[in-house]
């Protein structure tokens, strides 16, 4: 079955540690996303690529950053400049053709040790 | 610029009665707009979604929205709840433009607990 995998599905990190979450879809979609959804919130996007080799900043990308060197994978690091990374992930993909929902993994909840 | 607006953060209804899940939104254009389901710790599922053809979508699991223009609402509806639909409920329209990548607005959720 096609889909999206999140990878761990918990994750700790310590003060000053950078660490990477990983996201993989084997749909053939073009768009990544990543979100972080803290508790009683929406979703927020924190980047966003529309093809291989191409990201682009979301609504909270300070203390975050990605690379998109295949179309399968979307990894996103947490560095030690995201004060507050304590949240679950969210990674999502669509055909990126407008209009088009986003298709979901089971998310990655990070917590600082 | 576009909004979603969810009027309920917490719907609580019984076992067999009906839910109605409020969504309004703002936008310039026709938009798309969908509903999703997250359980606990899990990922966001599709339940339905409308993209300008009949304005009564029918989604998995006996739930409905229904597209009012005119109210600018896409409220979320079942005639029977159960209790695996507790869950968080999300409104969503797709964002407007050209190039924008497929992106998404949500609305802040609506937590349905559903008693016994």
């Amino acid at each position: 079955d096609g889909g999206i995998t999140q990878s761990p599905k918990y994750l700790f990190r310590k003060e000053g540690q950078n660490v990477t979450l990983s996201c993989e879809q084997n749909l053939n979609h073009d768009a990544m996303y990543w979100y972080r959804q803290d508790p009683g919130q929406g979703l927020r996007l924190i980047y966003y690529s529309q093809i291989v080799n191409d990201f682009q900043k979301g609504d909270i990308a300070e203390g975050y950053s990605v690379s998109r060197e295949k179309k399968e994978s979307f990894p996103l690091t947490v560095t030690s400049a995201q004060k507050n990374p304590t949240a679950f992930y969210l990674c999502a993909s669509s055909t990126d053709r407008g209009g088009q929902p986003q298709h979901f993994g089971d998310g990655t909840r990070l917590s600082i040790l | 610029a576009q909004s979603v607006t969810q009027l309920d953060s917490h719907v609580s209804v019984s076992e067999g009665t009906p839910v109605l899940l409020r969504c309004n939104y703002s936008s310039s254009y026709s938009p798309s707009l969908f509903w999703y389901v997250q359980h606990p710790n899990k990922g966001l599922q599709l339940l339905l979604k409308y993209t300008s053809a009949a304005t009564l979508v029918k989604g998995i699991n006996g739930f409905e929205a229904e597209f009012k223009k005119s109210e600018t609402s896409f409220h979320l509806t079942k005639p029977s709840a159960h209790m695996s639909d507790a869950a968080e409920y999300f409104c969503v329209v797709s964002e407007e433009g050209n190039n924008q990548g497929g992106k998404l607005i949500f609305g802040q959720g609506t937590e349905l607990s559903v008693k016994p």
